[in-house]
């Protein structure tokens, strides 16, 4: 089974402060999405990476940005945590050569900022 | 742009009764996929069923099935036997593989299974 780790459940930080959100998937994909999830908006991609250090702005980039150093991790960075960042962010994977497209997802980080 | 609309944001349907979800899409694409996901609650979000555009027969994952209408842009699921089990948001996503990886994703519809 693939699986998609993110490193916290839930997180709690101040305003102002960086924030490191991880991702690990265990399968080999050569794609990992960020996407954050709010009630009545959906999920909205923030950014993703088609492979080891490349990286693509998503559709809400702003107050964002990422690191993908090896191919298994993609971590999210919020460089100074705003109230409006509060919400849940889902990581995803996908297997680039997969005819059928299918995005893997973690748990989830519900991630509070004070 | 391509946009995807659920027009439900919350249902209710009856153990063991069945339940249609909606979604609508806009494209100018003739080459996608479409999927209904399953996020149940504090867990994470799974793939119920997809469909392929080119495909005209509709998709069916044992209760799950779609009705899937290209020409009205039109992919609904349909849940039968309804099980307690079903109670989750369910999202419906566009991908157009030739463009992008990226899905686009719909606002979700919770749906209640009352016992």
């Amino acid at each position: 089974d693939v699986k998609v780790t993110q490193s916290s459940r839930y997180l709690v930080k101040r305003t102002g402060e960086k924030v490191f959100l991880e991702c690990v998937q265990d399968m080999d994909h050569e794609n990992m999405f960020w996407y954050r999830q709010d009630p009545g908006l959906g999920l909205r991609l923030i950014y993703f990476s088609y492979d080891v250090k490349m990286k693509e702005k998503g559709d809400i980039p702003e107050g964002y940005s990422v690191s993908r150093e090896k191919k298994e991790r993609f971590s999210l960075i919020l460089e100074s945590a705003s109230t409006n960042q509060t919400s849940m962010y889902l990581c995803a994977s996908s297997w680039a050569g997969d005819s059928k497209n299918i995005q893997y997802f973690g748990a989830g980080t519900r991630l509070s900022v004070l | 742009a391509q946009t995807v609309t659920q027009s439900q944001p919350e249902m209710s349907v009856q153990e063991a009764e069945t339940v249609t979800l909606s979604c609508t899409y806009d494209t100018s694409e003739s080459d996608y996929y479409l999927f209904w996901y399953k996020q149940p609650p504090s867990r994470q979000m799974i793939l119920v069923i997809r469909q392929e555009a080119y495909k005209q027969q509709n998709a069916t994952e044992n209760r799950f099935s779609v009705n899937f209408q290209k020409a009205a842009k039109s992919f609904s699921l349909k849940i039968s036997d309804s099980q307690l089990g079903d109670a989750a948001m369910y999202f419906c996503a566009y991908l157009a593989p030739r463009r992008t990886y990226k899905y686009i994703f719909g606002t979700g519809t919770r749906l209640k299974v009352l016992a």
